[in-house]
């Protein structure tokens, strides 16, 4: 199938790192990809990183992907309360320009 | 670029109405996705299109919705009749399809639907 899950709920406080994670299925996935979506918005997409690498960075985000086991993560480092959104991970279909997204991880950032 | 642009931002309607939702892509962009979002349901795919062409229609809900894409800057997402159970807040996103490339998807800012 084609089930991308997540867990729904995260809480941090302001200053420390955040750590989404995401297990996806399709092994011929070629990029995956994390967006945000913040309240009354749509998706804006944050990062992606190629199925070949193991890590990416973009300023406070890492993208860590673990190929074997077919899991994602994304780290945010120093939290800011900014950063309270849902964060959405996706995987396309290797052949086809659809993207399957997770069910979401809702952020809180706490001061 | 302005962006993916939908229209209109919000729509309350009666149940049995028709409604139209629309969109303008990304200038370039060949691929078009409608979306419908929901708290129960979270985020699902309802159609695609590729160059103007419908290929993936499976998350449609039913016939009462139907989806258009006349030319490569517009697409309308139509329901009716509609009914209470529609409302959510639909989204399309633009994509360009490139072989061998990503296929980073960018949403716009959504309609939210209210049928009463």
């Amino acid at each position: 199938g084609e089930d991308v899950e997540q867990s729904l709920f995260l809480s941090v406080r302001e200053g420390d790192s955040s750590v989404i994670n995401c297990t996806y299925t399709d092994s011929s996935s070629t990029y995956l990809y994390w967006y945000k979506q913040e309240p009354g918005a749509g998706l804006q997409l944050l990062t992606y990183i190629f199925s070949n690498m193991d890590m990416k960075q973009d300023q406070r985000l890492t993208v860590l992907l673990n190929k074997k086991d077919k899991h994602l993560s994304l780290r945010i480092a120093d939290t800011q309360t900014g950063d309270s959104a849902i964060y959405f991970c996706a995987e396309d279909t290797g052949t086809a320009s659809k993207l399957t997204f997770g069910t979401g991880t809702r952020l809180q950032v706490t001061l | 670029d302005a962006g993916v642009i939908q229209s209109p931002r919000h729509e309350v309607t009666e149940m049995g109405q028709e409604v139209t939702l629309r969109c303008k892509p990304i200038s370039g962009h060949n691929s078009l996705f409608w979306y419908r979002q929901t708290m129960m349901r979270g985020l699902e795919l309802l159609i695609y299109f590729n160059n103007n062409v419908p290929i993936d229609d499976s998350g449609m809900p039913e016939d009462r919705f139907s989806a258009k894409m006349p030319n490569a800057s517009f697409s309308t997402l139509k329901i009716q009749p509609s009914e209470p159970r529609d409302s959510a807040v639909y989204f399309c996103a633009s994509s360009l399809a490139r072989t061998s490339s990503s296929y980073e998807q960018y949403f716009g800012p959504g309609t939210r639907l209210t049928v009463t």
